[in-house]
């Protein structure tokens, strides 16, 4: 079993509809989770972060936290067709410091 | 404020050769962390450093090393190149270490292959 494990995709979503990305994880000692984007050819863009259970909301992205269920979401309301990348859902331990443990990543299309 | 600034941006090297990268944190930061980037494997963890000091390793054969200077700034090297090394090297700023909510900002990265 991956540590971190998402699915790969692609998922397409219509223009002004919300995109719901997944992820879930093994270890139930992980602390902090992490949602990055990353358009094709370029570097990971942090998007949000969160630690607690419930929803933290920034904007059009809220993130999901279950720690009972080990799954985390990302959802995006009104998604753009810019927000066509690969998100990535990254996973902090607790016990090894800074270190990220990254899923595959969702590749999304947001078609207009 | 600048970002995470990575140099050089992309690296052509033959088998056997060796390689460094460099890396300069976000201003104030004092943690570096690399990664590595490929389609197989995804993004894996090399190493953390702050205060010059390697806090955490990855699973990668020792030919993998680093150092962080004084000022922060890190570089990686990678002796004995292997096709597989093949890849793009993240590295991720963050304002310090040890604590599992650090958010981590990445540089644009060094695309290295290996002939």
């Amino acid at each position: 079993q991956k540590e971190v494990e998402q699915n790969s995709g692609p998922l397409s979503v219509p223009e002004g509809a919300i995109a719901s990305l997944n992820c879930t994880y093994s270890d139930r000692g992980s602390q902090s989770f992490f949602w990055y984007r990353q358009y094709s050819g370029k570097s990971p863009e942090l998007i949000m972060f969160i630690y607690s259970n419930g929803d933290k909301e920034d904007g059009r992205f809220t993130a999901q936290l279950n720690k009972a269920s080990q799954y985390v979401s990302l959802l995006i309301r009104d998604s753009q067709p810019s927000d066509s990348a690969t998100y990535l859902c990254a996973v902090n331990m607790g016990n090894q410091g800074g270190k990220l443990i990254f899923g595959q990543g969702t590749e999304l299309s947001v078609k207009p | 404020k600048a970002g995470v600034t990575q140099t050089p941006r992309y690296l052509i090297k033959t088998r056997g050769q060796q390689v460094t990268l460099s890396c300069s944190p976000i201003s104030g930061h004092r943690s570096v962390s690399w990664y590595q980037q490929t389609p197989g494997q995804g993004l894996q963890f090399l190493f953390e450093y702050f205060s010059e000091t390697q806090r955490n390793k990855g699973n990668f054969p020792g030919r993998f090393s680093g150092r962080q200077f004084s000022n922060s700034r890190s570089e990686m090297n990678v002796s004995t190149l292997e096709l597989g090394d093949s890849a793009l090297y993240l590295c991720a700023s963050s304002l310090t270490a040890g604590l599992t909510y650090n958010e981590q900002f990445f540089g644009p990265g060094t695309r290295l292959t290996v002939l």
